[in-house]
């Protein structure tokens, strides 16, 4: 069984200030890990994906994410914050080479930028 | 434009009602999910369909009901037998053939109960 966790459900950082959100997972295997953003009263949208390859990643909106399988994460970082990026922020794992149609998400961290 | 149409947007249950969700898709994508998501408590699988005319029940499936007879159409129905249906109901989709799991999202429906 995959799991997720997402450490603090509410994240504040000041306009300009580095944005950190983390998440580790848990995979019998191998995993696929992704990050997606919601704004208010929307779908996801999805910032970027780790499958195989180079473990940082890029993704849009200048967010980037490094898997760790040492450290079993995936945190999501990004160098200057703007007020656009106020937004709830989802982890997810799916598991490679099996039934790789589901995913789990984390609870989800509200990300706060004060002006 | 390709993309996932959830509709109503907000949708109101009366006591003992049943109420259906509708989720279309253009995008030509085999497998189609529904989520509900609860303030703090992320996203949960209600059902997933892999191909046509089949679907598996998610980890919270008790109270509701799907059907798959068209590749681009995956309805939900909130039945009278879930107790707590208020909730914030997101549609997917994601393609079956060399998939690493992205899923596709519509825009929700938000549904209450009166």
């Amino acid at each position: 069984a995959q799991s997720v966790t997402q450490l603090g459900s509410h994240v504040s950082v000041s306009e300009g200030a580095l944005v950190l959100l983390r998440c580790n997972y848990s995979s019998s295997v191998p995993p696929y890990l992704f990050w997606y953003v919601q704004y208010p009263n929307q779908g996801l949208q999805l910032l970027l994906k780790y499958t195989t390859g180079a473990t940082l990643v890029k993704g849009i909106n200048g967010f980037e994410a490094e898997f760790k399988k040492s450290e079993t994460s995936f945190h999501l970082t990004k160098p200057s914050a703007h007020m656009s990026d106020a937004a709830e922020y989802f982890c997810a794992v799916s598991e490679s080479g099996g039934s790789n149609y589901k995913l789990t998400f984390g609870k989800g961290t509200l990300l706060t930028v004060n002006p | 434009d390709g993309g996932i149409t959830q509709s109503p947007k907000y949708l109101f249950r009366k006591e003992g009602q049943n109420v259906t969700l509708s989720c279309e898709q253009n995008l030509n994508h085999d497998a189609m999910y529904w989520y509900r998501q609860d303030p703090g408590q992320g996203l949960r699988l209600i059902y997933y369909s892999q191909i046509v005319n089949d679907f598996q029940k998610g980890d919270i499936a008790e109270g509701y009901s799907v059907s798959r007879e068209k590749k681009e159409s995956f309805p939900l129905t909130v039945t009278s037998a879930q107790k707590n249906p208020t909730a914030f109901y997101l549609c997917a989709s994601s393609t079956a053939s060399g998939n690493v799991g992205i899923q596709y999202f519509g825009a929700g429906t938000r549904l209450s109960v009166l």
